[in-house]
């Protein structure tokens, strides 16, 4: 495997439902991002995780749960969710810190979530 | 106020023609990095190309080139040759500063390429 993966690549649950999403990098970068993309919406960052420990909470519910456990996993536990919450999640990696050249994100095909 | 605008929602271009995506942005810092994502409707969003705030030179991957106008703050990525291939969604990027942690995002240009 290379690159960014996800799965599963399709989900569909119900609102009491509970679900995870799973992302691995094999780029050996240290950190890690979940995003949501939304019909008509730019991408909107979730989470950010740097070294395992999570840098970045944007306001996002507590239905929605990330779990990091070592840098080159991350999940993305789901519980109760809401329709509205249905989206592609997107999973990131990036090699951060000062001088590291292209400090770009790269993605993974995401999961296309459908809740009903 | 958008720190990235796309102004173009959808494009249209025909096979083995160039194409310019706009792209204009807004920030206040001196060090920042411009990126052009590419998502095909499968939704994997590909890295296409960057631009860092003190490159002198334009920056060039393959049949993609970024017009980079610094004083305009426009990052336009052009890309030459079309293939049927380049039709998807296309996002340009922003970071500010070193860290890679905050990337904003433009509403994105579809482009469709006409055989």
């Amino acid at each position: 495997e290379t690159g960014v993966t996800q799965t599963p690549r399709h989900l569909v649950m119900g609102m009491t439902n509970k679900k995870s999403l799973k992302c691995e990098q094999h780029l050996g970068h240290n950190a890690m991002y979940w995003y949501k993309q939304s019909a008509k919406k730019p991408l909107e960052l979730m989470f950010v995780y740097s070294l395992e420990e999570r840098v970045e909470n944007n306001s996002v519910p507590s239905r929605f749960s990330p779990e990091c456990p070592n840098s080159s996993h991350l999940f993305l536990h789901l519980h109760t969710l809401q329709p509205e919450d249905s989206a592609l999640y997107l999973c990131a990696s990036s090699q951060d810190g000062v001088g590291t050249g292209v400090w770009g994100q790269f993605f993974g095909p995401g999961t296309r979530l459908t809740v009903l | 106020a958008q720190k990235i605008t796309q102004t173009q929602p959808g494009m249209f271009v025909q096979e083995k023609e160039a194409v310019t995506l706009d792209c204009t942005y807004d920030t206040s810092d001196p060090s920042y990095g411009l990126f052009w994502y590419k998502q095909p409707s499968s939704g994997e969003m590909i890295f296409l190309i960057y631009q860092g705030s003190y490159d002198q030179q334009n920056a060039t991957e393959g049949r993609y080139s970024l017009n980079f106008q610094k004083a305009r703050k426009s990052a336009n990525l052009v890309i030459s040759a079309s293939q049927l291939g380049d039709s998807a969604m296309y996002f340009c990027a922003m970071r500010e500063g070193y860290s890679s942690y905050k990337l904003i995002f433009g509403s994105g240009t579809r482009l469709l390429v006409r055989p």
